[in-house]
């Protein structure tokens, strides 16, 4: 029973257009969400996070929102380049400071 | 530079055999965590610890073991090896309290493949 799901296991886009990137959650328990980024051969590197007070949080090209209600959160990279081609993965936890569940992955492809 | 160290980054183990993954890191963390990566799986709690002594089970820790004698070594042990420990192995660790935007900090992986 995944708690966190990425549906979308690959995502195309375009250099400069925007990549959306999609996560669901189950456990309403969650209230702190991150995202990490995975190059070949690397281990993940934290990207942003999201605490549930918040529905927004901005750092430089990259913005996640939260959509409490849905169970839902999105990663947005604006514009997307060539250098963002990683998988991504979102995560989530009951505080921050607690375990994390992550989802899946999707495998992002940003092409020149 | 400060991180989590992994080792070996590859291995091939053949059906029954045994071996140990390392990882230490230098940033005087107190939690670390043992994940395996399958495909489009994500990533999955083997073990944890919170400190020095203490270690509990995560999500999938059947087959393996840990230990936590110093902050800075969490080694996992893979008794009796199957294919179906054939993965990606990552350990990471974290502040006691994570910092509030910084999440966790990973190794750069051990493929096991078990044949």
């Amino acid at each position: 029973d995944q708690q966190v799901k990425q549906n979308s296991p690959s995502l195309s886009v375009q250099e400069g257009r925007i990549s959306i990137l999609n996560c669901d959650y189950t456990n309403s328990m969650f209230d702190y969400f991150l995202w990490y980024k995975k190059y070949p051969a690397e281990g993940p590197t934290f990207l942003i996070s999201i605490s549930s007070i918040k529905d927004k949080n901005e750092d430089g090209r990259f913005t996640v929102f939260l959509n409490k209600s849905a169970k839902h959160l999105s990663l947005h990279i604006v514009p997307s380049q060539p250098g963002d081609s990683a998988v991504y993965f979102c995560a989530a936890s009951e505080g921050a400071g607690n375990m994390l569940t992550f989802g899946g992955g999707t495998r992002l492809m940003v092409k020149p | 530079n400060a991180g989590v160290t992994q080792t070996p980054k590859f291995r091939i183990l053949k059906i029954g055999q045994s071996m140990t993954l390392q990882c230490a890191q230098d940033m005087n963390h107190n939690y670390m965590y043992w994940y395996r990566q399958d495909p489009g799986m994500g990533l999955k709690l083997i073990y944890y610890s919170v400190g020095a002594g203490i270690t509990d089970k995560g999500e999938v820790p059947n087959g393996y073991n840990v230990s936590r004698s110093t902050t800075e070594d969490f080694p996992l042990r893979l008794e009796l090896a199957a294919p179906s420990q054939t993965s990606v192995y990552f350990c990471a660790s974290s502040y006691t309290r994570q910092r509030a935007n910084y999440g966790y900090t990973f190794g750069s992986g051990t493929r096991l493949t078990v044949v």
